[in-house]
């Protein structure tokens, strides 16, 4: 399988903190995909790396892709309260009929 | 503003009933998907459909069909619904794969099998 795996579970930071979440994956992909999960709604696409890209920038979000350790981070600067959310990652495999297949999640919460 | 809508937020039905889950997209997306989400297990696939009249079976097909007999549209289907299937059903689009295909999701509905 080449499903994803976040890490931690589960994470606890004070609002401005910057917020870094791991993903590690077992085969070999075509793009990792991060998505945000606001509590009991639909997860919305935050932004994807190809797999011949290194780094991504998006607004507060910074997205690393290292394919010879299978493994990607999400960094959130300067953390605010609406960051509160779960976090998944989603890679999709080089051929054709893979689907995107979804880690289980990290689950942020920003303190006030 | 691009959107998937699915039928209802919430839901509850009696074991036995027979379940439909509607979801419409207006992308003119090729791709839609049905995954449910539990605690701890994450979002799993249950079937899928690249176009009008195809389906593909996903990791959970059990206990579930689809039908998706206009593009925009995709049902999910519980024959006879069973209280394992109480959970958050989530329906998302993306256009055809080959591509950096983003999926877009609908908000959800929970589903409570009593």
């Amino acid at each position: 399988s080449q499903q994803g795996e976040e890490d931690p579970q589960a994470l606890s930071i004070q609002e401005g903190e910057n917020a870094t979440m791991n993903c590690s994956y077992k085969t070999s992909i075509n793009n990792l995909q991060w998505y945000r999960q606001n509590s009991g709604r639909g997860l919305v696409h935050l932004i994807l790396i190809r797999s011949n890209e290194r780094e991504k920038h998006s607004g507060r979000l910074r997205v690393t892709l290292d394919t010879s350790k299978k493994s990607s981070s999400l960094l959130i600067t300067a953390s605010r309260a609406a960051d509160t959310a779960s976090y998944f990652c989603a890679t999709e495999g080089m051929n054709r009929d893979d689907k995107i297949i979804f880690g289980k999640g990290t689950r942020l919460h920003i303190l006030p | 503003d691009v959107k998937v809508t699915q039928s209802s937020r919430y839901l509850v039905k009696r074991t036995g009933e027979k379940v439909f889950l509607e979801c419409v997209q207006d992308m003119d997306h090729e791709n839609m998907f049905w995954y449910r989400q539990d605690p701890g297990l994450g979002l799993r696939l249950i079937y899928f459909s690249y176009d009008v009249k195809m389906k593909e079976k996903g990791d959970i097909p059990e206990g579930y069909s689809v039908s998706r007999e206009k593009k925009e549209r995709f049902s999910l289907i519980l024959e006879s619904a069973s209280t394992n299937q109480t959970s958050m059903y989530l329906c998302a689009s993306s256009h055809l794969a080959g591509g950096d295909n983003e999926q877009f999701f609908g908000p959800g509905t929970r589903l409570t099998v009593l």
